[in-house]
């Protein structure tokens, strides 16, 4: 079955430090991978995604991922961390064909950033 | 105006009430989704539709029905609403051509007592 794990919970950096939030994830096929924040009080927005190609995708807001089929992670990194990127992230793999056409969500990972 | 509107954006009720949480979309989209998200849980399907004749169950639909009414509406029922039915219901959308991104809403809270 289709899972997606992001084993840390909660993250605290300081304002202008890296950043790299962890995603793994369980598909049968070449999955489709999305990042996704929420911001206090909002919905999702749509960071990133990977269908295929190369294997490092940028996003928006500074933000990248790389696919790494070996380890079966989507890592979600920023080099400089903004007070504005606190927020929640979540990482989906898509799952589509067949009888089945949805995002599986992972647990989420909220960041907090320090001044 | 928001793509895919949501309402209500909060909703408190008791236990045993019935309950609607609307999405419409004006986005022109087929598919529409209802997820639930949950401290800790992430966000969980309960149903998605490919068009208003197609009605599918996600993975917590019990407790749940909907009622897609139109291409733009897809409206998300507790017929009989619990406490544990607590939670911040997302209402999402996308196109049938494209590569599975969601298109969400900005959520309904519904605190059940």
């Amino acid at each position: 079955a289709q899972s997606v794990t992001q084993p840390d919970i909660h993250i605290t950096v300081s304002e202008g430090a890296s950043l790299e939030l962890r995603c793994n994830y369980s598909y049968g096929a070449t999955p489709y991978l999305f990042w996704y924040v929420q911001s206090p009080g909002q919905g999702l927005q749509l960071l990133l995604k990977y269908f295929s190609g190369d294997t490092l995708v940028q996003g928006i807001k500074g933000f990248e991922a790389e696919f790494k089929r070996s380890q079966s992670s989507f890592n979600l990194r920023k080099p400089s961390v903004h007070w504005s990127d606190a927020a929640e992230y979540f990482c989906a793999v898509g799952a589509f064909g067949g009888a089945t056409n949805k995002l599986i969500f992972g647990t989420g990972t909220l960041l907090a950033v320090q001044p | 105006d928001a793509d895919v509107t949501q309402t209500p954006r909060n909703r408190i009720t008791k236990t045993g009430k019935r309950i609607m949480l609307e999405c419409s979309q004006t986005k022109g989209h087929d598919r529409m989704y209802w997820y639930r998200q949950d401290p800790g849980l992430g966000l969980r399907l309960i149903y998605y539709s490919f068009d208003v004749k197609d009605i599918n169950k996600g993975e917590i639909s019990d407790g749940y029905s909907v009622s897609r009414q139109a291409q733009a509406k897809f409206s998300l029922s507790l017929e009989s609403a619990i406490p544990n039915q607590t939670a911040l219901y997302f209402c999402a959308t996308r196109p049938r051509r494209n590569t599975g991104e969601l298109f969400f809403g900005e959520g309904s809270r519904l605190t059940v007592l």
